[in-house]
This record gives C-alpha cells, structure tokens and sequence, in this order.
C-alpha cells in the first residue's frame, strides 16, 4: 500500500501569501485528519472528515485556514493569507472506520512550511 | 477532556541496553485505544505499537511492549536491545473506543538518544 502521501514535502513562502497543501489518504481509508506540529504547541488536530464530510474544525486556529476533501482520495489544507506564526509541519492522516471505533491512525510525512 | 502526560522530556540508553518511556493519562472513558508513535529526524510519525484498553493482556511488537495499567492510567513503551535507529521522539497517544470522533490526543513526547 502506498501509505498517506503529502504534497509538498517543503514550502518556503512570503508571508501574505496563499499556502495549499495536500493530502491523499490511503485507498479504502473514509476519515481523514489535518494536524499541526510546532515546537510550542505540540500536535494540534485542526480538522477531521468522516465520509469526506468535515466532522470537527474546532481546532482550525481561525478565518485564514480552511481545508476541503471534494472526494475520497483527496484533501487540501489552504492558508490565505499566510504569517510567519504558521510556520510548522503539517501532518494529513487517515484510518478505516469500521462502521464504530474504527482502527489505527496512520500518518503521512508531514509537508514542512516556512513563511518567511 | 482527555489529556496524555510524558514527563519525561529526554531519555538515554546505551546500545543493546533496555529504557522505559513514560506515560499516563486521564479520561473518566473504560474503553479506548493508546498507542506509541515514533518519530525520526525525517518528523514522519510511525506507529510503533497500539493497546487496546478492554485487552488485559500488554502489546508486544518484536522489541518494543507496553506495561499497561489500567487502574494506574500509566501505558509505559519497553525498548529491548535498543538500537541507533530507535533515536527518536516518542509520543503517546490517547483515541476513545466510541465517539470523539477518533481523533488522536497526545503527550508532549520524549526524546530518546541511544547511544554508543
């Protein structure tokens, strides 16, 4: 199986501008995560889809952050406009639910943003 | 609100030798999964080895196993024979059996340093 795969592995940008990253989950997988990691915050889950329907956004830190799953192998995490504080790895994660508790969470590489 | 403690910010071991990593946790749930995730310079977040609460008996992955006490909330990760290649970060990880929305809650991480 070829695993979570992340577009881009690294991105440097100016701040201001817009950052997409992306996600395809593993085939057969039906819920997806977006996590942050920084060295002050740790691991933030910022959003989840069960069924490319977005379950829980809580964590999405505000306006500028928004993410969409248009179908089963697909996801986005969008910045516009970018600021410097966004700067971190942004993990996409996927599992089997199995119709109730589910199974293992499995982690892409993590794209690595800078803004600068 | 379920929280995942590591109190333990670095650990070291020498080559061959056994470490215990540390972790505890509070929820009011009965039923939920814990889990190791290792994660090498590369950042890529690796599952290591997963618990289930309602099983009595302690996971084991080759040279990796937990002490799981239930009544404790402590889910500590054993390294055997450790390795170059087990220099990492190690995070806990808590998921509720039902509802939640499977999403992961983890500890702040230990760094492991194996040495020569």
């Amino acid at each position: 199986d070829a695993g979570v795969i992340q577009s881009p592995r690294h991105e440097v940008t100016e701040m201001g501008q817009e950052v997409t990253l992306r996600c395809k989950p593993i085939s057969g997988h039906n819920s997806l995560f977006w996590y942050r990691q920084t060295m002050m915050r740790g691991l933030e889950l910022l959003i989840y889809f069960n069924n490319n329907v977005p379950i829980d956004d809580s964590g999405m830190p505000e306006d500028r952050f928004s993410a969409k799953m248009p179908n089963a192998s697909f996801s986005t995490l969008k910045i516009q406009p970018s600021e410097p504080r966004d700067s971190a790895v942004y993990f996409c994660a996927s599992m089997w639910i199995l119709g109730g508790p589910g199974n293992t969470i499995y982690f892409g590489e993590g794209s690595w943003l800078t803004v600068v | 609100a379920q929280t995942v403690t590591q109190s333990q910010p670095e650990m070291s071991v020498q080559e061959a030798e056994t470490v215990t990593l540390s972790c505890t946790y509070d929820t009011s749930e009965s039923d939920y999964y814990l889990f190791w995730y290792k994660q090498p310079p590369s950042r890529q977040m690796i599952l290591v080895i997963r618990q289930e609460a309602y099983k009595q008996q302690n996971a084991t992955e080759n040279r990796f196993s937990v002490n799981f006490q239930k009544a404790a909330k402590s889910f500590s990760l054993k390294i055997s024979d450790s390795q170059l290649g087990d220099a990492a970060m190690y995070f806990c990880a808590y998921r509720r059996l039902t509802g939640g929305g499977n999403k992961l809650t983890f500890g702040t991480g230990t760094q492991l340093k194996v040495e020569l």
